[in-house]
């Protein structure tokens, strides 16, 4: 899988855009970039993903570049409920044995929404 | 509107004890997950599972076993609990292709072994 760097930690104020910066220079064409979030105490909670074209959902916007080296998760008008470790990863979407083999977790990025 | 249910949300378990951790999921679901979670370490994959009666070692499946008799039900089985195995175990599922990396996931299980 291709790794990914994130930063540590990043402070929205609430009511503004958050952007999360991803970098993955070395993803392969096959390989889709996701983001989940985790809110403190609960499982992880899958947002959106992409593969080249950029993506919007209910939740967040993802930005690929053209080149795919690198992705921005935007949630539009952050709110505190949006305080949370956010985690980008790149993956195949099918695994070896035509179903998933999992998703590795790195640290994620933490986002504080500040009132 | 839970989807992915695990039995329970607390155990306090002591060192060689057999322990059971169950989770369900009501959405149909061929793929199923359990992952631990531990501070400064993050989510490590244990055992996965892509049909019935079908498990795969993830990265860390020492010490563990797995159960997959009927599609909605996982079980992790740690056979002798030690005290490295305190942890917060997570659960989830995902359907085949091709949303097989949408996972979701459970409450969590926070396992204490004294």
């Amino acid at each position: 899988d291709a790794k990914t760097t994130q930063p540590t930690s990043m402070d929205c104020a609430e009511g503004r855009a958050a952007n999360l910066p991803c970098n993955h220079s070395t993803i392969s064409g096959n390989e889709y970039v996701y983001w989940y979030r985790q809110i403190h105490s609960q499982g992880p909670q899958y947002i959106i993903h992409g593969l080249k074209n950029n993506e919007t959902n209910e939740m967040a916007s993802l930005i690929i570049t053209e080149d795919r080296k690198s992705s921005t998760l935007i949630l539009p008008h952050a709110t505190l409920r949006d305080t949370a470790v956010y985690y980008c990863i790149v993956r195949v979407a099918i695994g070896a044995g035509g179903g998933a083999d999992g998703l590795t977790f790195g640290k994620g990025t933490h986002l504080i929404i500040q009132p | 509107d839970v989807k992915v249910t695990q039995s329970s949300r607390y155990l306090v378990k002591r060192t060689g004890e057999k322990v059971f951790l169950e989770c369900v999921q009501d959405m149909d679901h061929e793929n199923m997950f359990w992952y631990r979670q531990d501070p400064g370490l993050g989510l490590r994959l244990i055992y996965f599972s892509y049909d019935v009666k079908m498990k795969e070692k993830g990265d860390i499946p020492e010490g563990y076993s797995v159960s997959r008799e009927k599609k909605e039900r996982f079980s992790l089985i740690l056979e002798s609990a030690s005290t490295n195995q305190t942890s917060m175990y997570l659960c989830a599922s995902s359907p085949t292709r091709p949303g097989a990396n949408v996972l979701t996931f459970g409450a969590g299980s926070r396992l204490t072994v004294l």
